[in-house]
């Protein structure tokens, strides 16, 4: 089965800093990779997803970025933060389609001070 | 269009008392239906799945569902709930093959001693 590894467990950083969040996969090959939020208070809202390498879709119009530069690495970032840019950022992935479960990362915890 | 609402923002029961999770959707395609569990600052477990097999599905943790198609509802149960039940819970709809995942915007589970 798939294992998703998310670094770093929490993150501080200031308004304007640059960000990369990194996600690698393991147990599988080819999935479709995906970048969720969790707003304080919120539901998960789609970022970006991946298909294949180098093939990414913006869910959202916004202050971040998505790169899959490998099979299984898929990278979030930002050259300049917001405040807004705050909250909780989670990978998954899935392997096929149909009835497919996702399987998620433990995310990561970003302050943006 | 899909969507999926979740009826209840919280719901709260004592230890050993039966648990409903109500969550309707709608789709215009054969949906596929999750319930997915997050604990503070984890990512999100799968607990069942719904793929047209059989109407009720057993999940982990003594957790099912039941997919009623006249009704478009998914709603979760459990018999006895569990202190470590208290987190929040995501009912999701993938339509299809769809790479897209809707999630509903969630119910936290308190459970009283």
């Amino acid at each position: 089965s798939q294992t998703i590894h998310q670094w770093p467990a929490t993150l501080v950083q200031p308004v304007g800093s640059p960000l990369s969040l990194e996600c690698t996969v393991e147990g599988t090959s080819n999935p479709n990779l995906y970048w969720y939020r969790q707003a304080a208070g919120r539901g998960l809202q789609l970022l970006f997803y991946s298909v294949g390498i180098g093939q990414i879709s913006s869910e959202v119009p916004q202050n971040l970025s998505a790169s899959r530069p490998q099979d299984r690495q898929f990278i979030l970032s930002s050259k300049k933060l917001l405040l807004s840019d705050s909250g909780f950022y989670l990978c998954a992935c899935v392997n096929g389609q149909g009835d497919s479960p996702l399987h998620f990362g433990n995310g990561t915890r970003l302050t943006v001070t | 269009a899909q969507s999926v609402t979740q009826l209840d923002s919280h719901v709260s029961v004592s230890e050993g008392t039966p648990v409903l999770l109500r969550c309707n959707y709608s789709s215009s395609y054969s949906p596929s239906l999750f319930w997915y569990v997050q604990h503070p600052n984890k990512g999100l477990q799968l607990l069942l799945k719904y793929t047209s097999a059989a109407t009720l599905v057993k999940g982990i943790n003594g957790f099912e569902a039941e997919f009623k198609k006249s009704e478009t509802s998914f709603h979760l149960t459990k018999p006895s709930a569990h202190m470590s039940d208290a987190a929040e819970y995501f009912c999701v709809v993938r339509r299809g093959s769809s790479y897209k995942l809707i999630f509903g915007s969630g119910t936290r589970l308190l459970v009283r001693p």
